[in-house]
């Protein structure tokens, strides 16, 4: 059974870039889109992008220019990036296999953005 | 963007008795090519990852109890619970799949009156 756990750092100085990695246990990285989603204190879920094992992206046109997803199939991990982080960037970080809707979830990582 | 709708925001229903959730899409997510709906719903509960219910609109995911499940095409869709229980209490949230960016719905919140 595909696992998905997240991990990096929990707290991030504004402006600064937020970097997350998701490693993929359990079953290969190949054949399918991997996706990062947030869910900010008190609010709904965002889908802030996805990659394909062989690096096709897809990125939310509100986050676009500030998010970088790559992929590491050697590793079987796949990365965010999300540059000059704002308070408002605060949330829990899910990675997730993207297919049907999305089956696979990490357990969420929380990043707080703080001076 | 399709923006997901949901309806209500919030509801209470008896233990034992049937809660329904709507999801309005400002689009299609029907796909003519394959006549599949690409549209899932999500029970989430506090501390945990969100969980796939049903996925192409009315397929249940494996180990979903049948008590839930899922109707509507091209628009207008809707998550059932026949006989609402006491773990059922969760955020509920829709999600398209036809294009991105992946939208959800705002989510419902379902209780125990």
């Amino acid at each position: 059974q595909v696992q998905l756990q997240e991990s990096g750092p929990g707290l991030v100085k504004p402006s600064e870039t937020l970097s997350l990695t998701c490693t993929v246990s359990g079953g290969s990285i190949n054949n399918y889109y991997w996706s990062w989603i947030r869910q900010p204190p008190g609010k709904g879920l965002e889908w802030i992008g996805f990659i394909s094992s062989i690096g096709t992206t897809s990125y939310n046109p509100s986050l676009k220019s500030r998010v970088t997803i790559s992929v590491d199939t050697s590793k079987n991990q796949f990365s965010l990036k999300l540059t000059s982080v704002t308070a408002a960037d605060t949330a829990v970080y899910y990675c997730a296999r993207d297919a049907r809707g999305v089956d696979v979830w990490g357990q969420g990582t929380t990043v707080t953005v703080s001076s | 963007d399709i923006v997901m709708t949901q309806s209500p925001d919030s509801l209470a229903v008896s233990l034992g008795e049937r809660a329904t959730i709507n999801c309005k899409s400002s689009r299609s997510v029907l796909y003519s090519s394959d006549n599949k709906n690409y549209l899932a719903w999500y029970q989430h509960k506090p501390g945990q990852p969100p969980k796939l219910l049903i996925y192409w609109a009315s397929t249940r995911e494996s180990g979903v109890p049948d008590r839930f499940s899922g109707s509507g095409s091209g628009t207008d869709f809707a998550l059932t619970i026949t006989s609402l229980q006491a773990e059922d209490v969760a955020l509920y949230y829709c999600q398209q799949y036809y294009g991105t960016p992946r939208t959800f719905g705002q989510g419902t919140k379902v209780e125990i009156k």
